[in-house]
């Protein structure tokens, strides 16, 4: 089962480069999200997507954005890469939207380096 | 602001002993309260949820415990393993602001055999 695939798993970016990276799920999740993590900060939310063709803003959206291409794709864009947003960046997917007790499902993570 | 704190940061004990891991949050308005575990280099894995009008859940050695008033969550493991080192994370959802998860930042577990 493949569950939540995130690609790549690894990226280098200088300041100023773009990228986006991609996540899909297969479970015929209905909410998907972007969180970052980071030493000391514990997972910070990006952006999520409660349903196919709706997108909003989590805690720290500045300097991203993002596509919810379908009901099992959701991309995170960087356009301007800058040394802050190394992180590693995890997507993940809930099984039902507005279920407050909905579990949700990682992906293995991207690890993004910013030189 | 909601904010969830895990303490210690790293722990390490011997195999075979029950151990305790902490987690607090500020605001006791809250959906439920979330244990994830993540292994090295990887994503993470939702082990136990418990809503807001339960107690405590149980997943075979693992136990964890939910009291709102005072805005506390223990997670208790039975009988440690190697196997159970990990990074292991509490989220709390809070009604406020589209109910999204908000993550402390991880107790460190070590299990020497």
């Amino acid at each position: 089962n493949a569950g939540v695939t995130q690609t790549p798993k690894f990226q280098v970016l200088k300041t100023g480069q773009s990228m986006t990276l991609q996540c899909a799920q297969d479970m015929n999740h209905n909410s998907m999200y972007w969180y970052r993590q980071d030493p000391g900060m514990g997972l910070r939310l990006i952006y999520y997507s409660a349903s196919e063709g709706t997108t909003d803003k989590g805690e720290v959206p500045n300097g991203y954005n993002v596509s919810r291409l379908n009901k099992r794709e959701f991309s995170l864009r960087l356009e301007s890469a800058a040394p802050s947003q190394t992180s590693v960046y995890f997507c993940a997917s809930a099984i039902k939207s507005g279920d407050v007790n909905e579990k949700l499902f990682f992906g293995s993570g991207t690890q993004l380096s910013v030189l | 602001k909601q904010e969830v704190t895990q303490i210690p940061a790293a722990l390490s004990v011997p195999e075979g002993e029950n151990l305790v891991l902490n987690c607090s949050f500020t605001d006791s308005a809250i959906y439920n309260l979330q244990w994830f575990r993540q292994d090295p280099g990887k994503g993470l894995t939702s082990l136990l949820l418990i809503q807001s009008s339960q107690r405590e859940q149980t997943s075979g050695r693992l136990n964890a415990s939910l009291d709102k008033s005072s805005g506390r969550s223990t997670l208790y493991i039975a009988a440690s393993q190697p196997g159970d080192s990990a990074t292991y994370l509490c989220a709390v959802r809070r009604y406020n602001q589209g109910g999204k998860l908000i993550f402390g930042q991880g107790t460190e577990l070590s299990v020497k055999p």
